[in-house]
């Protein structure tokens, strides 16, 4: 079975810091890995995914992510943070079996303080 | 990305009458699209996927005559929610696959409101 795990529902960060989201996943084989971004009362923009090759996925926005097999992780960062970045952050993941419907981690909201 | 354009963006109408909601793929001709809905603070949940021609197949526990699914073309797709009641209420939202990249692109969703 798949599964996402974003284990904080908030994250709070000042203005020019680097922030972290975290994701860890679950999913047999190797995975398909995306994250999304959802504004208030908006669908979700496609940021990033990891399909194969470099760990360090570069994606929108400055947004970059690192797929850690050993850890199975798929945590988003980005060096400098700025106000524009609060939203709901949305991790998810696709195995490659051939369905390709996503499954979605519960979400992290994303507070960047001025 | 992808252009995926929904309609309309927000409803409201009366217990027991019928929805529906477009999805348009803008930029390509999509033979899959998907359906989610998602609750005030939660995740997404997905309901269905549309596949252009044929049946659309249903997650465990959505009604599919109370869902209907409609994929008539490679750039359409329209869920109607049949016989809406409250607890329909919440916001729906559509993504089409694309086939080249392998991604979903994501519309911005129908809030719907049953009084």
């Amino acid at each position: 079975a798949q599964s996402v795990a974003q284990p904080e529902d908030q994250v709070n960060v000042a203005e020019g810091n680097p922030l972290t989201v975290k994701c860890t996943y679950s999913v047999s084989g190797n995975p398909y890995l995306f994250w999304y971004v959802q504004y208030p009362n908006r669908g979700l923009q496609f940021l990033l995914k990891y399909i194969t090759g470099d760990n360090l996925v570069k994606g929108s926005y400055g947004f970059e992510a690192e797929f850690n097999k050993s850890q199975t992780s798929f945590h988003l960062k980005k060096p400098s943070a700025l106000v524009s970045d609060s939203a709901l952050y949305f991790c998810a993941v696709r195995d490659r079996s051939g369905a390709n419907n996503l499954f979605f981690g519960t979400g992290t909201r994303l507070t960047v303080i001025p | 990305g992808a252009v995926v354009s929904q309609h309309p963006s927000w409803v409201i109408c009366k217990s027991g009458t019928s929805v529906k909601i477009e999805c348009r793929s803008l930029d390509f001709q999509a033979t899959t699209m998907f359906w989610y809905r998602q609750f005030p603070k939660k995740s997404l949940m997905l309901m269905a996927t549309s596949n252009e021609g044929s049946k659309a197949t249903y997650e465990q526990g959505v009604e599919k005559d109370k869902f209907l699914i409609n994929h008539a073309s490679l750039t359409l797709s329209t869920l109607t929610v049949t016989s809406a009641h409250p607890e329909d209420s919440s916001f729906y939202i559509c993504s089409v696959l694309s086939g080249i990249t392998d991604t979903q692109y994501f519309g911005p969703g129908t809030r719907l409101t049953v009084l």
